[in-house]
């Protein structure tokens, strides 16, 4: 069974503080790994997806990196406008394009 | 470019009433999804259809309906409500990246409360 844990739950963050968020997963043959922003009331917004262990894409002030068991969303110098919750999905080969969803990381940036 | 637009944004039901959640894109997507979101639950499975005229279940599909009217909608109905689907509803479309990668496209979601 596939499985995805994000961590922390929650995190409170000063403007320009850097951070990283974690997403851990556990997947028969990765086809893919996903990062979403979720704006309160709104749905998803697609971010990035990786494909294999050592890639890195960035935008803006993120930038997400894979490895074979975990994968990081880096936010360097947040601002207030990138307080949102974040969430990490997984694709696995054999579900065809059935996706499974991590909980979610809140966070607050205070200016 | 609209997107994924869901109807309605919120309703309230009483325990045994039926209701169906609309959504429509204006994508060209071949697969669409219906999700729904609780808390410390995270985004779960419902039902999807990878293509018109094909409906799968999803992780939590006890409960509800599916019909994909055509390409571009994607209807869900339950038929006698519980205070167990109090929820928010999210309609996807995705289109297949790279390797078959499914990057979905979500809808702004429907709030619902069974009461």
């Amino acid at each position: 069974e596939d499985q995805v844990t994000q961590s922390p739950e929650a995190l409170r963050l000063q403007e320009g503080e850097s951070s990283s968020l974690n997403c851990s997963y556990t997947v028969s043959g990765l086809r893919g790994l996903f990062w979403y922003r979720q704006d309160p009331g709104k749905g998803p917004e697609f971010l990035f997806t990786l494909y294999s262990a050592g890639e890195e894409k960035e935008k803006e002030r993120l930038k997400a990196t894979l490895t074979k068991k975990e994968s990081f969303l880096h936010i360097t110098a947040p601002k207030p406008e990138d307080s949102a919750t974040y969430l990490c999905a997984v694709q696995a080969a054999t579900s065809g394009s059935r996706l499974t969803f991590g909980e979610g990381t809140q966070l607050t940036v205070n200016p | 470019n609209a997107g994924v637009t869901q109807t309605p944004k919120f309703q309230v039901l009483k325990t045994g009433q039926s209701m169906t959640l609309q959504c429509a894109q204006d994508m060209n997507h071949n697969s669409m999804y219906w999700y729904r979101q609780d808390p410390g639950m995270g985004l779960r499975l419902i039902y999807y259809s990878a293509s018109e005229g094909t409906t799968d279940k999803g992780e939590v599909p006890n409960g509800y309906n599916v019909s994909r009217l055509n390409k571009r909608e994607f209807s869900l109905r339950l038929e006698s409500a519980a205070p167990s689907q109090t929820s928010v509803y999210f309609c996807a479309s995705s289109e297949m990246g790279r390797i078959g990668a499914n990057v979905l496209t979500f809808g702004a979601g429907s709030r619902l409360t069974v009461l």
